[in-house]
């Protein structure tokens, strides 16, 4: 079982649509939370952070379920420039931990 | 846009060559990354360094060797390297916790594009 799952999609929507991403984690000892977006042949850009509590930024919205090592990412009011591979990463003491990725295609 | 910087930003090497990628990070950091990522896959992670020492290695074959100088630099040297090396090094810097050990958020440069020949 991979430590961190995600649906690699694509996910293809139309602008202003709203888009939910959910990836699961193994390690129950895992202490921090993150959503990444990279664009094609670029680095991982730090999108948000996920609390507990849940937390907004803007259009999207982070949440965590520790009970169920379930992480979600849901974008609002898609943009044509939120075309990217949405990477779940997960934090074990130093390291992190990358999902997969899931790749999101707005379309006009 | 991003505070950690990268050189070269390609390379193209033969498997005889030695060769040194470099990482800068302008935000007081304590903690230096290097990763490694195939086409079309996530990173994954090689070295940590810790307070300008090494704290993890993800058993890297010793063709690749890190080194810190100081606190913003972080350099990979390349010795004898295989075709299958190939791929997009990616270097990254967070804060770190002295007491728990708990790093934060990691900030990425725009890695190296490598090409083994």
């Amino acid at each position: 079982r991979k430590e961190v799952e995600q649906d690699p999609g694509p996910f293809n929507v139309p602008e202003g649509a709203t888009v939910a991403f959910n990836c699961t984690y193994s390690n129950s000892a895992s202490q921090s939370f993150f959503w990444y977006r990279q664009d094609c042949r670029k680095e991982p850009k730090l999108l948000m952070s996920v609390y507990s509590s849940g937390n907004e930024d803007g259009r999207f919205t982070a949440q965590l379920n520790r009970a169920s090592q379930y992480i979600s990412l849901l974008i609002r009011d898609s943009k044509l420039s939120d075309s990217a591979t949405y990477l779940c990463v997960v934090k074990v003491r130093r390291a992190l931990t990358f999902g997969s990725g899931t790749r999101l295609q707005v379309q006009p | 846009d991003t505070e950690v910087t990268q050189t070269p930003k390609h390379l193209v090497m033969g498997m005889t060559n030695k060769k040194s990628l470099k990482c800068e990070q302008h935000m007081g950091h304590r903690a230096m990354y290097w990763y490694k990522q195939k086409a079309k896959k996530p990173p994954e992670l090689m070295f940590v360094y810790s307070y300008e020492k090494l704290s993890i290695n993800e058993s890297v074959p010793s063709r690749f060797s890190p080194e810190c100088p100081n606190s913003s630099l972080l350099n990979l040297h390349l010795h004898a390297l295989q075709p299958e090396d190939s791929a997009l090094y990616l270097c990254a810097s967070s804060q770190v916790g002295r007491t728990t050990g708990a790093a934060y958020e990691q900030y990425f440069g725009p890695g190296t594009r490598l090409t083994v020949t």
